[in-house]
């Protein structure tokens, strides 16, 4: 079974600019969350999708928003760039979402704001 | 809502040699807890997790885990460290029933030396 998948791997913006990144989870998941990693912060979690329905979201302001499409593929956009928004972007994906599951990371998108 | 603590940043220790890394949380109520890996440029991999049942843990690689309600504490261990432990440890805790918002700790950076 493939695993998590994200695209791109590596992006080079300059601030004010806007991003959209992409996920692919396991086949047969329908739960995608994403998370934001940052030396010194770890792992800050920004929404999390099921069924197309953003039901969870962490604290990030509305400048980073999500969606989820019917063959459970999700995208998040980050718009207006700030040079702290430089971070690793993951995505993660399970069967259900439920908090007991495992969830399957993918390698994550590097991006670098400028 | 829950928290986790990771009091030790960075851990260097002889190949060979035992590792304990610590992990603390926050939760009112029974939790599940898990402890993820990363290596470098990789997404994270579950190594164990803990639900209910049994407070001793045994995950993936040769680690353990023990559950202690008394003192908030899930620690990682293992007898025997090898080169390839070289990564970056997470300890989470998500909402025991709820959907998926893991809350993870800032990670510990391990290092092996020969």
């Amino acid at each position: 079974k493939a695993g998590v998948t994200q695209t791109p791997r590596y992006l080079i913006k300059t601030r004010g600019q806007q991003v959209t990144l992409s996920c692919s989870p396991i086949s047969g998941h329908r739960s995608v969350s994403w998370y934001q990693q940052t030396p010194g912060q770890g792992l800050q979690f920004l929404f999390e999708y099921f069924s197309e329905t953003q039901r969870n979201k962490g604290n990030f302001p509305g400048r980073f928003s999500g969606r989820q499409f019917s063959n459970s593929r999700s995208e998040m956009n980050v718009s207006t760039l700030e040079l702290g928004d430089s971070a690793l972007y993951l995505c993660a994906s399970s069967l259900a979402g439920a908090s007991v599951e495992t969830q399957y990371f993918g390698p994550g998108t590097r991006l670098l704001v400028l | 809502a829950q928290s986790v603590t990771q009091p030790d940043i960075h851990i260097t220790v002889s190949e060979g040699a035992s590792l304990e890394l610590r992990c603390n949380y926050s939760y009112g109520a029974t939790p599940y807890l898990f402890w993820y890996v990363q290596s470098p440029g990789q997404g994270l991999q579950l190594l164990l997790k803990y639900f209910s049942g049994d407070t001793l843990v045994q995950g993936i690689k040769g680690f353990e885990a023990e559950f202690k309600r008394s003192q908030s504490s899930f620690n990682l261990r293992k007898p025997s460290v090898h080169w390839s432990d070289a990564a970056e440890y997470f300890c989470a805790v998500g909402a025991s029933g709820g959907y998926q918002k893991v809350t993870f700790g800032i990670g510990t950076k391990l290092q092996v030396i020969p």
